[in-house]
């Protein structure tokens, strides 16, 4: 299987902490991209760092790639109640698919 | 941005019959089609690549004969799941890449998922 996976598989924190979740993959890639996941509803598209780039930032999201040991990690700052969600990590391989990682469940407690 | 819609959005089957999901790029064109499976609190698992007016290429362990998928049109893509199963149950995605709007292979937008419950 070419899926990823993800670590910690849940986190709890508090609101205003920060939350970081880490993703290994194992192929080469083009690109990796991190989506939420609301329970029960569709993918929202967060943010794409490509395998050139080493470090990305969007709002208080932010990503950082390490292609030599294939991982990837996703911050949140001052994280918010809303941010309650599952986050996955997905990577385009040099042969254009899309494989997810196992996901993270994110609890932001009020 | 670009809209990816899929049709049904829920459907409730009797074990052995078939249910057929639409998958449709609404403001672009795409040459490529992804669906994907997720079980509950499970990721998503890729199910087959759907390139228009080829036939689909499977991921490993998915049977073709099983899952049917049709993409005629650069819009349009449909997943069949034939003489469904209990087992069969899941949330079905797709998703589609948008080579015209942006100028960009990376884009691929997601529909909003089809839930399937095979009585």
């Amino acid at each position: 299987s070419q899926q990823g996976e993800e670590d910690p598989q849940a986190l709890s924190i508090q609101e205003g902490e920060n939350a970081t979740m880490n993703c290994s993959y194992k192929t080469s890639i083009n690109n990796l991209q991190w989506y939420r996941q609301n329970s029960g509803r569709g993918l929202v598209h967060l943010i794409l760092i490509r395998s050139n780039e080493r470090e990305k930032h969007s709002g208080r999201l932010r990503v950082t790639l390490d292609t030599s040991k294939k991982s990837s990690s996703l911050l949140i700052t001052a994280s918010r109640a809303a941010d309650t969600a599952s986050y996955f990590c997905a990577t385009e391989n040099t042969g254009n698919q899309f494989y997810f990682g196992t996901g993270t469940s994110l609890t932001v407690i009020p | 941005g670009a809209v990816v819609s899929q049709h049904p959005s829920w459907v409730i089957c009797k074990s052995g019959t078939s249910v057929k999901i639409e998958c449709r790029s609404l403001d672009f064109q795409a040459t490529t089609m992804f669906w994907y499976r997720q079980f509950p609190k499970q990721s998503l698992m890729l199910m087959a690549t759907s390139n228009e007016g080829s036939k689909a290429t499977y991921e490993q362990g998915v049977e073709k004969d099983k899952f049917l998928i049709n993409h005629a049109s650069l819009t349009l893509s449909t997943l069949t799941v034939t003489s469904a199963h209990p087992e069969d149950s899941s949330f079905y995605i797709c998703s589609a890449r948008d080579l015209f709007f942006s100028g960009s292979t990376d884009t691929q937008y997601f529909g909003p998922g089809t839930r399937l419950t095979v009585l």
